[in-house]
């Protein structure tokens, strides 16, 4: 199994500054065939399911605020938050779809300072 | 509009069995995967595997393999995870969410089952 490892397992931040997750593969995750590292990003706050916000390692989907952005390739990634809002409150998950079984990180818990 | 609709909450007590559903509504229901995630209390997400509806293709994860049964009625549109025997370290939420090309959980998730089962 492919084992993500996320650091900080917590995080507070004040409002308005910058907050960075990483998140280490055990092996890679990028495919050379298309060029793409099959890496994503959720957010989850309680009581609702885990929200896309950051797929193939860096694109951002629909709707998610731009201050979420998403970088790395091949067994290094990390998801930048920048000007955090009140509402970016939540755990955070790495994830790997490149190989079965699928795996996700053990999260970070991001707080306001 | 795309929705996964999950079924209601459950109080099982160990040795029971248990059914329950995923509807997607709004989209081709044969042309995407279910994936099934578990969630324990306090704990991150866990993959349990995926089904395709339009061809049957099930992948379960090596910790569930032989302890959950995926099935779908295409008919209703509708996926099911089951358990013949419910221990009490199922407990937990359980997430179905639609499988995109490329293998991703994407973005429509179902809200979730909570199982509990305890004597």
């Amino acid at each position: 199994d492919v084992v993500m490892t996320q650091s900080p397992e917590s995080l507070a931040v004040s409002l308005g500054e910058g907050a960075t997750i990483n998140c280490k593969s055990s092996q890679s995750v990028f495919y050379s065939s298309n060029n793409v590292n099959y890496l994503a990003w959720y957010q989850q706050k309680p009581g609702q399911p885990p929200k896309l916000l950051i797929s193939w390692a860096s694109t951002r989907e629909s709707g998610v605020p731009d201050r979420f952005s998403g970088s790395g390739s091949g067994t290094d990634f990390t998801l930048t938050i920048s000007n955090l809002q009140a509402e970016d409150v939540a755990v955070y998950y790495c994830h790997q779809y490149y190989s079965l079984p699928r795996t996700f990180g053990q999260g970070t818990k991001l707080e306001i300072k | 509009e795309v929705q996964l609709v999950q079924s209601g909450t459950e109080v099982k007590k160990p040795g029971e069995s248990l059914k329950i559903s995923c509807k997607g509504i709004g989209y081709n229901f044969l042309n995407y995967g279910i994936g099934w995630v578990r969630q324990l209390p306090g704990k991150g997400p866990e993959w349990m595997g995926v089904i395709h509806p339009g061809d049957a293709q099930i992948r379960y994860s090596p910790s569930c393999q032989g302890l959950v049964t995926f099935s779908a009625d295409k008919s209703i549109t509708t996926a099911y995870l089951q358990w013949t025997s419910l221990k009490a370290s199922d407990t937990a939420m359980y997430y179905c969410a639609r499988q995109e090309p490329g293998g991703l959980l994407g973005n429509y998730w179902g809200l979730g089952t909570l199982v509990t089962v305890s004597s």
